[in-house]
């Protein structure tokens, strides 16, 4: 399986500034995710980061929102940008299986984001 | 309607009872089905992954899809304290697609 740092592992935050969260894999993997998870709800899938293309967003969530940097195949960034109350949530990084290539996901540790 | 639908529970039993842990989803196109188990604070962690119907066994989980009915389940046997956590069912329709999961059935299990 895949060791994933994620950092920070909790901030609270003063609504309209920006958190960049950052993901650490120990082992290089094509595809990584972003998720956020609301209290008592499932986990919605934001957008896939792939390395050297710009990152696929799912329905709801843009770009000048929730902006994701993938510089190399062990690292990506989320922002939330202009954050409100309603931005606060788990935010959680995944990746693929980079040993089998088959379809499990990994999860780091989540950031646990409070916005006031 | 959502695309998986689970029970939130919670779900509360004695050391050593039968768990079972249920999803219902409404995409016939899934195929892969997935059980994560997260502990309060941290991420969820893979439990079983199974493939289109039928059981997976490993250890005291059981993974059971039944396709024609859209259902799927989990068995934990002689369920132990340190299985108290939030059991996440999760799907998706292709390899290394999008995932769709359930809300997650918060398990307590009584010393």
């Amino acid at each position: 399986s895949a060791v994933i740092s994620q950092k920070p592992s909790r901030d609270i935050c003063q609504r309209g500034t920006s958190l960049t969260i950052q993901c650490q894999v120990d082992s290089q993997v094509t595809m990584m995710f972003w998720y956020r998870q609301q209290p008592g709800q499932s986990l919605t899938l934001i957008a896939t980061a792939n390395q050297g293309s710009e990152a696929t967003y799912e329905s709801g969530f843009v770009i000048d929102k929730f902006p994701i940097s993938r510089p190399n195949l062990t690292f990506s960034t989320l922002t939330v940008s202009n954050m409100s109350p309603e931005d606060s949530s788990i935010y959680l990084c995944s990746v693929g299986n980079p040993a089998r290539q088959a379809n499990e996901a990994f999860f780091g540790q989540g950031t646990r984001l409070t916005v006031v | 309607q959502k695309e998986v639908e689970q029970d939130p529970g919670p779900l509360s039993v004695p050391e050593g009872a039968i768990v079972s842990l249920n999803c219902t989803y409404s995409n016939s196109a899934f195929q892969y089905f997935m059980w994560y188990r997260q502990y309060s604070r941290k991420g969820p962690e893979l439990l079983m992954y199974t493939y289109s119907s039928g059981n997976k066994e490993d250890g005291r989980f059981t993974a059971q899809v039944d396709k024609s009915s859209k259902y799927i389940s989990l068995f934990i046997r002689d369920s132990q304290p340190s299985d108290s956590a939030t059991y996440l069912c999760a799907m998706s329709e292709h390899n290394f697609n999008k995932f769709y999961f359930g809300s997650g059935t918060k398990l307590n299990v009584k010393p």
